[in-house]
């Protein structure tokens, strides 16, 4: 198991509401990432960072924000959660370089009602 | 434009036999990187092999293998000797301008 750790693991929350998914690794990896990922569908990347103060946006638009504050530490807030956000979030890291493994968080699976 | 196709939603196989998924990417670039994950049901995703483009030797990991076509912009993961424990989805990734771009993943089922 990797040492890429995400909570909670599974999250219902009414509409409106605010919330922050937790992304820690323990690797001292530069580089982290969010995924968006419905059930059996491909991964789509929303937010990534390269290091400490450095965020940017994905491919696929989100309403979401991150910040990278500690090397360890990769949040990503939602500031009015809406029944559209419903999926699963998977955080992930790697080393600098090109072309390193990702490894992969447990995902957090979010339910906006 | 980055794209990665799986173009087998699900595959099954018999135990023991071997299995191959089709992987295809399309990318301007020549250097870059290929990757096959699994991600067993409710556990975490994990590397099962790692290609460099401009490598010609297909990668080899135990009971995996690939195929790598530059040509035909092919990556294929052929799994040998099928255990219980593989059956996962599968995900081909493509790594280049220091992202990750992945495929819709194919179901594989192994059947004891």
């Amino acid at each position: 198991e990797a040492d890429i750790y995400q909570t909670p693991r599974y999250l219902v929350i009414g509409t409106g509401k605010k919330i922050t998914l937790e992304c820690s690794q323990t690797m001292g990896h530069d580089k982290m990432y969010w995924y968006q990922q419905d059930p059996g569908m491909e991964l789509h990347l929303i937010h990534y960072s390269y290091g400490v103060n450095s965020t940017e946006k994905g491919d696929l638009s989100s309403e979401s924000t991150v910040s990278r504050i500690r090397t360890e530490h990769f949040p990503l807030t939602l500031e009015s959660a809406r029944p559209s956000h419903t999926s699963q979030y998977l955080c992930a890291s790697s080393r600098w370089g090109p072309g390193n493994e990702q490894f992969f968080g447990p995902g957090t699976r979010l339910t906006v009602l | 434009a980055q794209t990665v196709t799986q173009s087998q939603p699900e595959m099954s196989v018999q135990e023991a036999e071997t299995v191959t998924l089709s992987c295809t990417y399309d990318t301007s670039e020549s250097d870059y990187y290929l990757f096959w994950y699994k991600q067993p049901p409710s556990r975490q995703m994990i590397l099962v092999i790692r290609q460099e483009a401009y490598k010609q030797q297909n990668a080899t990991e135990n009971r995996f293998s690939v195929n790598f076509q530059k040509a035909a912009k092919s990556f294929s993961l052929k799994i040998s000797d099928s255990q219980l424990g593989d059956a996962a989805m599968y995900f081909c990734a493509l790594y280049n301008f220091n992202k990750f771009y992945f495929g819709s993943g194919t179901k594989l089922n192994v059947k004891p």
